[in-house]
């Protein structure tokens, strides 16, 4: 069975930083494209970065201005997020996914429960 | 505002057929990239429905289905449920700026 764990979440101030994980299980990693989608209280989905099988290719989306760095850890089945100045507009849960096949234009066929990151002071 | 246009909400009695819209730019949908429809039950993370031409997911109901038009893509839901009371979102890749993106979502009322 598939499994994606998020975890790293918390309540962290404005201006903060935090470094999220999310642990697979139940397929190889590093087969696969995986992505990081936020959505915050009562809003939508929001697709933030993606990175390829073996890290070689990463995309952001390109609002959040450099914010957000994505990376992986095969060896580890460990896909991570990592986000800096974090702005009360940063707080979401954030969930990872496995694409479905390869890229942007994928769709996710899993995803982990999500991980809240509350930013305030 | 969200790239792609979706309804806010839609409703129908069990056993009826509601179709959600999503309604896109030249950029995503009218640019033939695929268009992705996930269902989102309260509390719980999305689940892919329905990708593409015809991909459905193992689990998933056939009365779940997708359809594309020009600019614009459907999900045709039959023989309703209570169960498929959730809210609904749709996600295409949009060439304008370089990325995935989703539609505001439809909460979906069973009445």
């Amino acid at each position: 069975e598939v499994q994606l764990v998020e975890s790293g979440g918390g309540l962290v101030p404005p201006g903060g930083s935090v470094r999220l994980s999310c642990a697979a299980s139940g397929f190889t990693l590093s087969a696969f494209w995986m992505s990081w989608v936020r959505q915050a209280p009562g809003k939508g989905l929001e697709w933030v970065a993606n990175i390829n099988q073996d890290g070689s290719a990463k995309h952001s989306i390109v609002s959040m201005k450099g914010r957000f760095t994505i990376s992986r850890d095969n060896a580890k089945n460990s896909l991570y997020l990592e986000v800096n100045s974090l702005s009360v507009e940063d707080t979401a849960v954030y969930y990872c996914a496995r694409e479905a096949s390869s890229g942007l234009v994928s769709g996710y066929d899993n995803w982990g429960q999500g991980t809240l990151v509350t930013v305030s002071s | 505002q969200s790239v792609l246009t979706q309804a806010p909400s839609v409703s129908g009695a069990p056993g009826q057929r509601v179709t959600i819209s999503c309604t896109g730019r030249r950029s995503n949908i009218g640019a033939g990239y695929d268009v992705h429809w996930y269902q989102q039950l309260p509390g719980t993370a999305p689940k892919l429905l329905f990708s593409g031409n015809n991909y459905r997911p193992s689990g998933v109901p056939e009365r779940f289905s997708g359809s594309k038009s020009g600019t614009s893509a459907s999900l045709d839901i039959t023989r309703l449920q209570a169960e498929d009371e959730a809210d609904y979102y749709c996600q295409c890749f949009d060439s304008s700026l370089s990325g995935p993106v989703f539609g505001g979502g439809t909460k979906l009322t069973v009445l």
